[in-house]
């Protein structure tokens, strides 16, 4: 059964500082793995998705990694405003063969860009 | 329409009721999941329809929750003698199907926020 890990729970970072947050996940044997932001009683937001082929992608001040065999993620944010402020949860979709089409997801990091 | 489209945003209902969440997701979509958040916790999957084939009931948490999708579109989810540990967020999510090229991006609506007093 997969499971995925967030670290850490939470964060709190000035503004203008460049963070990571990790997603370690258990079954590498995964399709892909995406990661969303989300807002306080809000819906989920998709940030960027990485196929299991690719080793990272790039969406702004946003850069996601992704190391399949050592089950590993990372979601870089760089010069951190304000407005990042949100939980990010990263989720791995297994391969449809062997755990349908779900998405596991982690626990997500609160992230907090103090003025 | 331009987004997965969930109604009611807010449902307050008695325990003992039954009550019907709605989904509608992006136009194309043939793939519809239910996700399940609770307070605190993180997104449990309910269940998961990809067009006409069987849908995949395996997260529903008891026989009280049911799903539907008519014409491959809209969605139902339905809890009956709800309780108060049902209390959560319910989110709807599509995607376009990943063996037709589609990327398995997925994308959410707004969820349905059920309180069970």
């Amino acid at each position: 059964k997969q499971e995925v890990t967030q670290i850490p729970a939470a964060l709190s970072v000035p503004e203008g500082e460049n963070l990571v947050l990790n997603c370690s996940f258990t079954d590498s044997a995964i399709y892909n793995l995406q990661w969303f932001r989300q807002d306080p009683g809000k819906g989920l937001t998709s940030l960027l998705l990485i196929q299991s082929s690719q080793r990272e992608q790039t969406s702004g001040r946003l850069n996601a990694s992704l190391d399949k065999s050592s089950g590993r993620s990372t979601l870089y944010i760089a010069a951190s405003q304000p407005g990042d402020s949100a939980t990010y949860l990263c989720a791995v979709r297994g391969r449809v063969e062997t755990s349908g089409s779900r998405l596991t997801f982690g626990e997500g990091t609160q992230l907090t860009v103090n003025p | 329409g331009a987004g997965v489209s969930q109604s009611p945003s807010n449902k307050v209902t008695e325990k003992g009721k039954d009550v019907e969440l709605r989904c509608d997701p992006i136009s194309g979509h043939t793939a519809l999941y239910w996700y399940r958040q609770s307070l605190g916790q993180g997104l449990e999957f309910l269940i998961y329809f990809q067009g006409n084939s069987a849908p995949d009931k395996s997260g529903l948490p008891s026989d009280r929750f049911s799903a539907e999708r008519t014409g491959g579109s809209v969605s139902t989810l339905t809890i009956q003698r709800t309780q108060q540990e049902d209390s959560a967020v319910y989110l709807c999510a599509s995607s376009l199907r990943m063996l037709a090229g589609g990327t398995g991006e997925l994308f959410f609506g707004e969820g349905s926020r059920l309180t069970v007093l």
